[in-house]
């Protein structure tokens, strides 16, 4: 069984550019998380999302982050302008009804905005 | 509010010695515990979940933990180090109310010397 899939795996932008990460939960899983990890540091959750609706975005940056995760399945994070600060891993993460508890991770996409 | 304190930043072993790896938590009513490991260039991987039933609770690769909740600790171990549990470990909590909201420690960086 496939895994959590995010793409692309590296990004190096300028900052005021536009970016956007996208991930493919593993099959059936209703949950999805963004989450972010900066460097030495443990993730923290951007937002989570119960089929297609965002249940808890408290922590994401609505000025210039967004998200969607249009059918349920698929989702993509977009920053727009990026800025220095927003250099960092973004993790996607999914988790099925049963066992909302144990969430399994992608590989996350690590950018870099100079 | 929920929180994790991981009391080391790194632990240095040698290969078929012990490992001991921190946590404290703290949290206003019985909480969920976990233990993370992230390898380099891979997603977050579930090591063991604690969820008030067994104090001791055994994880994969040979890994348990211990909760003990008069000292607030979720201290991980493992009786013999292998050179392939180098990675990086994330003591967790989870958020009240069985979201699925987890909140990492800053993690603990364990190196296995030959």
């Amino acid at each position: 069984e496939a895994g959590v899939v995010q793409s692309p795996r590296y990004k190096i932008i300028e900052k005021k550019q536009p970016v956007a990460f996208w991930c493919n939960p593993i099959s059936g899983h209703n949950t999805l998380y963004w989450y972010r990890q900066n460097l030495g540091q443990g993730p923290e959750l951007l937002i989570r999302y119960e089929n297609e609706e965002a249940v808890d975005d408290s922590q994401l940056p609505k000025d210039r982050f967004s998200a969607e995760r249009l059918k349920g399945v698929d989702s993509t994070l977009k920053i727009q302008p990026a800025e220095l600060g927003d250099s960092a891993v973004y993790l996607c993460a999914s988790s099925s009804r049963q066992s909302n508890e144990k969430l399994f991770f992608g590989s996350g996409t690590q950018l870099s905005v100079l | 509010a929920q929180s994790v304190t991981q009391l080391d930043s790194h632990v240095s072993v040698s290969e078929g010695t012990p490992v001991l790896l921190r946590c404290n938590y703290s949290s206003s009513y019985s909480p969920s515990l976990f233990w993370y490991v992230q390898h380099p260039n891979k997603g977050l991987q579930l090591l063991l979940k604690y969820t008030s039933a067994a104090t001791l609770v055994k994880g994969i690769n040979g890994f348990e933990a211990e909760f003990k909740k008069s000292e607030t600790s979720f201290h991980l171990t493992k009786p013999s180090a292998h050179m392939s549990d180098a990675a990086e470990y994330f003591c967790v909590v989870s958020d009240p109310g069985n979201t699925g909201k987890l909140i990492f420690g800053q993690g603990t960086t364990l190196q296995v010397k030959p």
